[in-house]
């Protein structure tokens, strides 16, 4: 299957400042990337999709000011942490596909642990 | 609004024999698609198999089939001769093709436990 590379895949950050984390599509274009979002113990909510070249769209209650997506290019998005909280402490993960591939999985990264301290 | 719902958060089962983890749905969609997905402990989600609305048959990977019952919005995911390397969360999610969009809507998950 296509790969999906995601850094890092742990990070350990101060309260207050700002934290990037890459998603990388290693052997296929994505014109579509999704951000997702997962406390513990507990299922994967989306927080994000963007495409390639345009703005991305937020879910209900994601703060966009809070956490930046950007998706320039067709093999890297990147989900940047704002002013980071504890609260932010989660695990975070990708996932990237090709459009109109609707009979296809989408490929997840690794994921990141982000604790915010 | 489209729902994934998986009644059982644990399950435990012996090591050879076979698991079935359940999985309904909701949509008013008539186009979608359902996908099974493993988490182990380290956190990678790993696709494991996936069944249109329109298929006719019920999907199947290898040790992995699906049990698609279109009236009932059910596809559970069996898994067969169970390994311990099978341990982990696995999530059953939904695509509606209508969206215009590629997002995936995931249920809560069952924790498969494997024992020797």
């Amino acid at each position: 299957g296509a790969v999906v590379s995601q850094h890092p895949s742990r990070v350990i950050c101060k309260s207050g400042t700002s934290v990037k984390i890459e998603c990388r599509s290693l052997d296929f274009q994505a014109t579509t990337m999704f951000w997702y979002r997962q406390f513990p113990k507990q299922s994967l909510m989306l927080m994000a999709t963007s495409n390639e070249g345009s703005k991305a769209t937020y879910e209900q209650g994601v703060e966009k000011d809070k956490f930046l997506i950007n998706h320039a290019s067709l093999t890297l998005s990147t989900l940047t942490v704002t002013s980071a909280h504890p609260e932010d402490s989660s695990f975070y993960i990708c996932s990237a596909k090709t459009w109109g591939q609707q009979n296809t999985e989408a490929f997840f990264g690794q994921g990141t642990r982000l604790t915010v301290v | 609004a489209q729902k994934i719902t998986q009644t059982q958060p644990g399950m435990f089962v012996q090591e050879k024999e076979a698991v079935t983890l359940d999985c309904t749905y909701d949509t008013s969609d008539p186009s979608y698609g359902l996908f099974w997905y493993k988490q182990p402990s380290s956190g990678e989600m790993i696709f494991l198999i996936y069944q249109g609305s329109y298929d006719q048959q019920n999907a199947t990977e290898g040790r992995y089939s699906l049990n698609f019952q279109k009236a009932r919005k059910s596809a559970n995911l069996v898994i067969s001769a169970s390994q311990l390397g099978d341990s982990a969360m696995y999530f059953c999610a939904m695509r509606e093709a209508s969206m215009n969009t590629d997002k995936l809507i995931f249920g809560t998950g069952t924790r498969l436990q494997v024992f020797p």
